[in-house]
C-alpha cells in the first residue's frame, strides 16, 4: 500500500537558519504531494501541494518539489523564524476517485529558538 | 466566517462508556473525515464520508461508529470496544469526495482522556 516515510526528529534550529525536512513516498499509482502544518494547540492546514512530478509548490517561504525518479518531496525555506515552530506532515493521495484518501507521514516536530 | 468546529476541546471518559465527539462544518463540504493522532504516529484515519448518508471505514475503525445524517455534521462515537481510546481526534472536510486532491480543512480537534 501506499506510505510516507519522514526523517526522523524532533528538529531544533536557531533563526535564520536554512531547513529541510525529508519525505519519500511509496505509490502504486502517480499520486498528489501535500505538506500540511499543525501549529501548537490547532488542527492542520495545507501548506503547499504538487500534483505532477517537478511541479514546485511554494508558501510562506517554504518550497518542496515533486521528484518523481527519487519518489521525494522534501520541504525547505533558506531561513526559518520562531513562529515556523510546529508539526510539518509529509502526505500524499491517490488519482481522485471514490476511494481516495490522504496518506500522511508521522510528522516532525520543529522548534526554532530566538 | 466557514470553518470546522469540534467540540468539547477536551473530554474525559471513564473506561466502559460510550462518548460521542461531535464535528460540524459550515463550508458546505461533501466529504468529511475523522482522524486519530498519537505521538510519533502522525495520523490515522478512522472513517470518512463523502456524501450524506454514507461512509466508509478507514484504517483504524474498530471500536469507533459514525453517523451522517446532514451534510454539515459527523458526529464520532467512541466505544467501550476501542480498547486504547485516548488520543487527540481531529475532524476534517474537503469540498468533494476526491481525497486529498481536494485541500482538507481540519478542525481544532478534541483531545480524549480515559480515566
Amino acid at each position: 500500500g501506499d506510505s510516507v516515510t519522514q526523517m526522523e526528529g524532533p528538529v531544533t534550529l536557531s533563526e535564520e537558519a536554512f531547513l529541510t525536512i525529508n519525505c519519500t513516498y511509496t505509490a502504486t499509482g502517480y499520486p498528489s504531494l501535500f505538506w500540511y502544518v499543525q501549529y501548537p494547540g490547532e488542527g492542520l492546514q495545507l501548506l503547499l501541494k504538487a500534483t505532477k512530478a517537478d511541479d514546485k509548490g511554494s508558501n510562506k517561504g517554504f518550497e518542496a518539489t515533486y521528484r518523481k525518479e527519487t519518489t521525494s518531496f522534501h520541504l525547505e525555506k533558506g531561513s526559518v523564524q520562531v513562529s515556523d515552530s510546529a508539526v510539518y506532515f509529509c502526505a500524499l493521495s491517490e488519482k481522485p476517485g471514490a476511494n481516495s484518501k490522504l496518506t500522511f507521514g508521522k510528522g516532525i516536530t520543529l522548534s526554532v529558538r530566538p | 466566517d466557514g470553518g470546522i468546529t469540534q467540540s468539547p476541546k477536551y473530554l474525559f471518559r471513564k473506561e466502559g462508556q460510550n462518548v460521542t465527539l461531535s464535528c460540524e462544518q459550515n463550508l458546505n463540504h461533501d466529504a468529511m473525515y475523522w482522524y486519530r493522532q498519537d505521538p510519533g504516529q502522525g495520523l490515522r484515519l478512522i472513517y470518512y464520508s463523502q456524501i450524506v448518508n454514507d461512509f466508509q471505514k478507514g484504517d483504524i475503525a474498530e471500536g469507533y461508529s459514525v453517523s451522517r445524517e446532514k451534510k454539515e455534521s459527523f458526529p464520532l462515537t467512541v466505544t467501550s470496544a476501542q480498547k486504547n481510546p485516548t488520543a487527540f481526534y481531529l475532524c476534517a472536510s474537503s469540498a468533494t469526495g476526491n481525497g486529498g486532491w481536494d485541500e482538507q480543512f481540519f478542525g481544532p480537534g478534541t483531545r480524549l482522556t480515559v480515566l
